[in-house]
C-alpha cells in the first residue's frame, strides 16, 4: 500500500487561502468517505482536524475545510494564521489488507 | 478529560525487542480501538496496528505482521505495544491513538498520546 500522494509544502501569507491536496486511488481515497486530516506542530503530536472527508471536530476552527473530489481529497485553510504553520497529513481507510494509509505530508508556511 | 499517556524513551540494540504502554484514562476503555502509528526521525505517518480492548483482537499493518504483538491490561486500562527484531529503520516515535466511536468505530483518530522515542542502535 503506497502513501497517499501530497504536496511537500504549501504556503501563504497570513489572511490567505490555501488549498492542500492528496490524491490516492479508488482503493482508499476514491472508495471510502473516511478521510481524515492531522495538524502537526514540529515536536508534538498530530491533532485531527478534519474526520469523514469535511467534518470538524468540536473545537477546530471553522477556518478549516474538507472536501473530496474522485481519489483527491483537498483541506482548505481560510484566512491563515501564523499558527497554522505546521505540518498535514491526509489518512484514508483503504481496501487493501493495511487499511490505513497516510498522506506523504504537506509543510505550511505562513510567509 | 480523555488521556492517553505514553511511557518513555527506548534505546535498544538491533535484534532486541521493545515494549511500549500507554495507558488510557477519561472514556470507558473497552469500547474504543486503540491505534499505533509511527514516524521515523524527518519522516511521515505510518499505521502499525490496531487493538480492541473489549475482546482484545488486534489487527497488524501486513509490514509488522510477525513482529509485532499489542495487548491490554483490563485492570489498569493500559495497551502494550510489542515490536521484536529490531532494525535500525524502526527507530521512530510511536503514538498510541484512540480511534473515535459513534455507534461504531468511526476510521479516524481524535485524540493522540505524546508520542515514545524507540531509538535502535549498535
Amino acid at each position: 500500500q503506497s502513501a497517499l500522494t501530497q504536496p511537500a509544502s504549501v504556503s501563504g501569507s497570513p489572511g490567505q487561502s490555501i488549498t492542500i491536496s492528496c490524491t490516492g486511488t479508488s482503493s482508499d481515497v476514491g472508495a471510502y468517505k473516511y478521510v481524515s486530516w492531522y495538524q502537526q506542530h514540529p515536536g508534538k503530536a498530530p491533532k485531527l482536524m478534519i474526520y469523514d472527508v469535511s467534518y470538524r471536530p468540536s473545537g477546530v476552527s471553522d477556518r478549516f475545510s474538507g472536501s473530496k473530489s474522485g481519489n483527491t481529497a483537498s483541506l482548505t485553510i481560510s484566512g491563515l494564521q501564523a499558527e497554522d504553520e505546521a505540518d498535514y497529513y491526509c489518512c484514508s481507510y483503504t481496501r487493501s489488507d493495511t487499511p490505513y494509509v497516510f498522506g506523504t505530508g504537506t509543510t505550511v508556511t505562513v510567509l | 478529560q480523555v488521556q492517553l499517556v505514553q511511557s518513555g524513551a527506548e534505546v535498544k540494540k538491533p535484534g532486541a525487542s521493545v515494549k511500549v504502554s500507554c495507558k488510557t484514562s477519561g472514556f470507558p476503555f473497552t469500547t474504543h480501538y486503540i491505534h499505533w502509528v509511527r514516524q521515523a526521525p524527518g519522516q511521515g505517518l505510518e499505521w502499525v496496528g490496531q487493538i480492541f480492548p473489549s475482546n482484545g483482537a488486534t489487527f497488524f499493518a501486513q509490514k509488522f505482521r510477525g513482529r509485532v504483538t499489542m495487548t491490554r491490561d483490563t485492570s489498569t486500562s493500559t495497551i502494550y505495544l510489542d515490536l521484536s527484531s529490531l532494525r535500525s529503520d524502526d527507530t521512530a516515535i510511536y503514538y498510541c491513538a484512540r480511534e473515535g466511536w459513534y455507534g461504531g468505530p468511526t476510521k479516524h483518530f481524535d485524540f493522540w498520546a505524546q508520542g515514545t522515542l524507540v531509538t535502535v542502535s549498535s
